[in-house]
């Protein structure tokens, strides 16, 4: 079956870099454009960056744009998110999640890792 | 940037009621919407994709509607598992999500 699992959250100090990754088994990764969505506690969902397929192109947030960095080695089946100059409000549960193409929606999601950024 | 706003920001219903949530795109987004479940402490679920497409698993009481900037999601006679914060999401250019619609008990 379908799985996402997210590894690499913990608590860091602001300013500091941090890199999350997302583990894909049970379908053929290297065809899937996938996603990091984000959810800062108590609040709601903000997406944050994607990969193609292929690892071409990628996309951010405003708010993450030159800190981020996302990538991936289909070879492994893994996701990764390279967080750099982390602050208080990049405090969230990440998630990874699947889509197929893009406008099918986000139909996989992994189970989530918290970040916290306090000093 | 367009934004995307959903009402209510909350609802209370009973089992068995129809629940309509609606959400707004500041700017045309075509059909590029997407509905969203969530329970606390767990991932989004997708329910609806491409504004009116059931996902592969989802009860038929889910339906989507709309074009253009409004969209609603509605349930038809709602389950006790259905209680849950719902979201929609603009897709395609940009995957922006709407705040949420928290559904809760009567």
């Amino acid at each position: 079956q379908v799985q996402l699992v997210e590894s690499g959250g913990g608590v860091v100090q602001p300013g500091r870099s941090l890199r999350l990754s997302c583990a894909a088994s049970g379908f053929t990764f290297s065809i899937y454009t996938i996603h990091w969505v984000r959810q800062a506690p108590g609040r709601g969902l903000e997406w944050v960056a994607l990969i193609s397929y292929d690892g071409i192109n990628t996309y951010y947030t405003d708010s993450v744009k030159g800190r981020f960095t996302i990538s991936r080695d289909n070879s492994k089946n893994t996701l990764y998110l390279q967080m750099n100059g982390l602050r208080a409000e990049d405090t969230a549960v990440y998630y990874c999640a699947r889509s197929d193409g893009y406008n099918r929606g986000f139909d996989y999601w992994g189970q989530g890792t918290l970040v916290t950024v306090s000093s | 940037d367009i934004q995307m706003t959903q009402s209510p920001s909350s609802l209370s219903a009973s089992v068995g009621d129809r629940v309509t949530i609606t959400c707004r795109a500041s700017q045309s987004i075509s059909s590029y919407l997407n509905w969203y479940q969530q329970k606390p402490g767990k991932a989004p679920k997708l329910l609806i994709y491409a504004t009116s497409s059931l996902q592969s698993g989802v009860p038929s009481r889910f339906s989507g509607s709309g074009s253009g900037t409004d969209f609603t999601l509605t349930i038809s006679s709602l389950q006790p598992e259905d209680f849950a914060t719902y979201y929609c999401q603009r897709s395609y250019s940009a995957f922006t999500f709407g705040p949420g619609t928290k559904v809760d008990v009567k």
